[in-house]
């Protein structure tokens, strides 16, 4: 178990709507990182925060926004949600922001937008 | 551009045979390049990663070889079991200030028994 724990397991919900999906890193790790896994696109990077703030960016929708919070949890907020939506969304977290830092990937929210 | 080709998409050996795959990065400025075994419904884990600074790395079975020059890099498994069936991604990171992670489509590796 890496330890970085991510809820809930599964969401099921309908077009248009909003959702929430947590996570947490590691003991220890300062940064975290999200990414959407659907079957065409394979892992794809969304956006990486760094001790509560904004580090880099990927290919993110505008519809989709992200924080850290004090304790370190992060959120990723998905709005508006579209068919295409439906993937699963992965969190990771390391020590540091650094380029070579070894990310730790927790076991994934599985979205569905019926 | 930032890119990762990773080949085959798909690769079946025989138990005890040895299994490559190949990723090509297109940005001379990465130095990072981690290897993430993920089996199915699972959350991706790292096998083994490899800084620009060696050549290869080697855990038990599974090995790294990177070539800067050609911004290539392969994964080796050697004495392939069915337990080793899984997808594997390579990644490459962007040398910069951040952890982006660039990963390649995936390789499905099927080990027969």
């Amino acid at each position: 178990d890496s330890g970085v724990t991510q809820t809930p397991k599964h969401l099921i919900t309908a077009t248009g709507q909003r959702v929430t999906l947590r996570c947490s890193p590691r003991s220890g790790d300062l940064s975290v990182y999200w990414y959407q896994q659907s079957l065409d696109q394979g892992l794809q990077f969304l956006i990486q925060y760094y001790n509560g703030e904004e580090r880099a960016k990927g290919n993110i929708l505008e519809r989709f926004s992200a924080q850290q919070f004090p304790d370190l949890h992060s959120e990723l907020n998905l709005s508006s949600l579209e068919l295409g939506d439906s993937a699963l969304y992965f969190c990771a977290s390391s020590a540091h922001p650094s380029p070579t830092d070894t990310q730790y990937f927790g076991p994934g929210t599985r979205l569905t937008v019926l | 551009g930032e890119n990762v080709e990773q080949h085959p998409s798909t690769l079946s050996v025989q138990e005890g045979d040895s299994a490559v795959i190949k990723c090509t990065y297109s940005d001379s400025a990465s130095n990072y390049f981690p290897w993430y075994k993920q089996e199915l419904g699972k959350r991706p884990q790292l096998i083994i990663d490899i800084r620009s600074n060696v050549g290869e790395k080697k855990d038990q079975r599974i090995a790294v070889t990177l070539n800067k020059t050609a911004k290539h890099f392969s994964l080796h498994i050697t004495e392939t079991q069915p337990e080793d069936s899984a997808v594997y991604f390579c990644a490459a990171n962007r040398n910069s200030n951040t952890g982006k992670l660039i990963f390649g489509q995936g390789t499905t590796l099927q080990v027969k028994p």
